[in-house]
């Protein structure tokens, strides 16, 4: 079945550091891939997507890039804030809407 | 414009009892998603509903079931709780849900439920 792998945290950055997290996946066919962001006690926001071999998707400063050839979608950032803290999930999703996640990966900056 | 919003938003019960959530989808929205998220972990797949059927169902035993009403709104029940059933459980809501597509999910806040 479909599955998301992702870089386990707690990831740990100084304010205006470069973020990267890494994401593979494996799937049938050719999913849709996503970027969700769970910010303390809120629910999950769609952060960026992507829906096709090197489609780039991009949010807030965010970026990934749908890489077929690596089945990949990393997450990256230049410059990474306070107010960016929050846990992170990978996700991949096929026909109808079921989402695949990975197993998320917290992001802590500090000042 | 109201979001999904889902009820209550914390319940604990006891081993062996039943509970039911609620979601409202954002409204024109006809397809609503359930996901368990345990913990530390990335959501799970429980049911998709489309149009009142049921479209898809992840890999939960048949304690867990769902319907969805004509005016779109869902529920989730599961009978016979076991301790493992703790979770946040999220409801989200799609357009349609159409085979060979997607459409973007909005996730509601979530219902925690603590099985003692």
């Amino acid at each position: 079945g479909d599955s998301v792998t992702q870089m386990e945290g707690p990831v740990t950055l100084s304010e205006e550091a470069f973020l990267t997290i890494n994401c593979t996946y494996t799937a049938t066919g050719y999913p849709s891939l996503f970027w969700y962001v769970q910010y303390p006690g809120e629910g999950l926001q769609l952060l960026l997507k992507a829906t096709k071999a090197d489609d780039k998707g991009s949010n807030k400063g965010f970026e990934a890039t749908y890489r077929k050839e690596t089945t990949s979608f990393h997450l990256e950032k230049g410059s990474v804030q306070v107010s960016d803290s929050a846990v992170y999930f990978c996700a991949s999703g096929g026909g109808y809407q079921k989402v695949t996640f990975g197993i998320g990966t917290k992001l802590q900056v500090i000042p | 414009d109201a979001g999904v919003t889902q009820s209550p938003t914390h319940l604990i019960k006891t081993r062996g009892q039943h509970v039911t959530l609620r979601c409202s989808p954002i409204s024109g929205h006809k397809s609503v998603s359930w996901y368990q998220q345990v913990l530390g972990q990335g959501p799970q797949f429980i049911f998709q509903y489309y149009e009142k059927e049921e479209r898809g169902r992840g890999n939960f035993p048949d304690r867990f079931s769902a319907r969805q009403f004509p005016n779109y709104s869902s529920e989730l029940n599961v009978n016979a709780l076991l301790l493992g059933d703790s979770a946040l459980y999220l409801c989200a809501s799609s357009l349609t849900g159409v085979a060979g597509s997607y459409n973007e999910q909005f996730f509601g806040p979530g219902t925690r439920l603590t099985v003692l």
